[in-house]
């Protein structure tokens, strides 16, 4: 299995371009998310999913959308890119929500390595 | 908003010695994991402990959970120069009746050989 696979690994754009980070796992996992990592931030969440065609919004949402037509892909759309939407941004994807104790599975997260985005 | 803070936010030791992070969270949890990155690559888990266990091992790792004070440890014995990486707890948020994973600032370990 390749896991989760994240492209591009980086990308330059202008301020006002717009583009799409690709997102796909092989593990048959229902959940599946976006986060963005940013120094001294931690890793924000964006936008998640748990299953095909059903997507919600995370902590900072704003700027970004995000669908899911398959169970295995998961693209995050920058429409207007800006500058502050430089960093880096991970895919995640997990076999189910993090109820360990109901279904016995450990919630673990599997992420991708990484998109690094520079809007100038 | 910060469910989980790390804490130290960064940590020198010597080969050798053991590591000790913490994490600190706000609102009841059912479980807590931790989480490690090595520089410009993803996180990778490490270990999940849920919230009616107060200690729980792998390999070299020790993680502890004290529901009543909010808080959890992760110690890593023996540390070795590949243990350098950045260390994250996350815990799971009700928001609005969804579960989300939010992870902490993370602690950046660098093991001195």
């Amino acid at each position: 299995n390749a896991g989760v696979t994240q492209t591009p690994k980086f990308q330059v754009l202008k301020t006002g371009q717009s583009m799409t980070l690709q997102c796909a796992q092989d593990m048959n996992h229902e959940y599946m998310s976006w986060y963005r990592q940013d120094p001294g931030m931690g890793l924000r969440l964006i936008h998640y999913s748990v299953g095909a065609g059903i997507t919600d919004q995370g902590e900072v949402p704003n700027g970004y959308n995000v669908s899911r037509s398959t169970t295995e892909d998961f693209p995050l759309r920058l429409l207007s890119a800006a500058p502050s939407q430089t960093s880096v941004y991970f895919c995640a994807s997990s076999y189910s929500m993090f109820t360990a104790f109901l279904d016995g599975n450990t919630g673990e997260l599997f992420f991708g390595e990484g998109s690094r985005l520079t809007v100038l | 908003s910060q469910q989980g803070e790390e804490d130290p936010q960064a940590l020198s030791i010597q080969e050798g010695e053991n590591a000790t992070m913490n994490c600190s969270y706000k609102t009841s949890i059912n479980n807590l994991q931790w989480y490690r990155q090595n520089s410009g690559r993803g996180l990778v888990h490490l270990i999940l402990i849920r919230s009616n266990e107060r200690e729980k091992h792998s390999g070299r790792l020790r993680v502890t959970l004290d529901t009543s004070k909010k808080s959890s440890s992760l110690l890593i014995t023996a540390s070795r120069a590949a243990d350098t990486a950045s260390y994250f707890c996350a815990t799971v948020l009700i928001i609005q009746g969804a579960q989300k994973l939010v992870f902490g600032q993370g602690t950046r370990l660098t093991i001195n050989p």
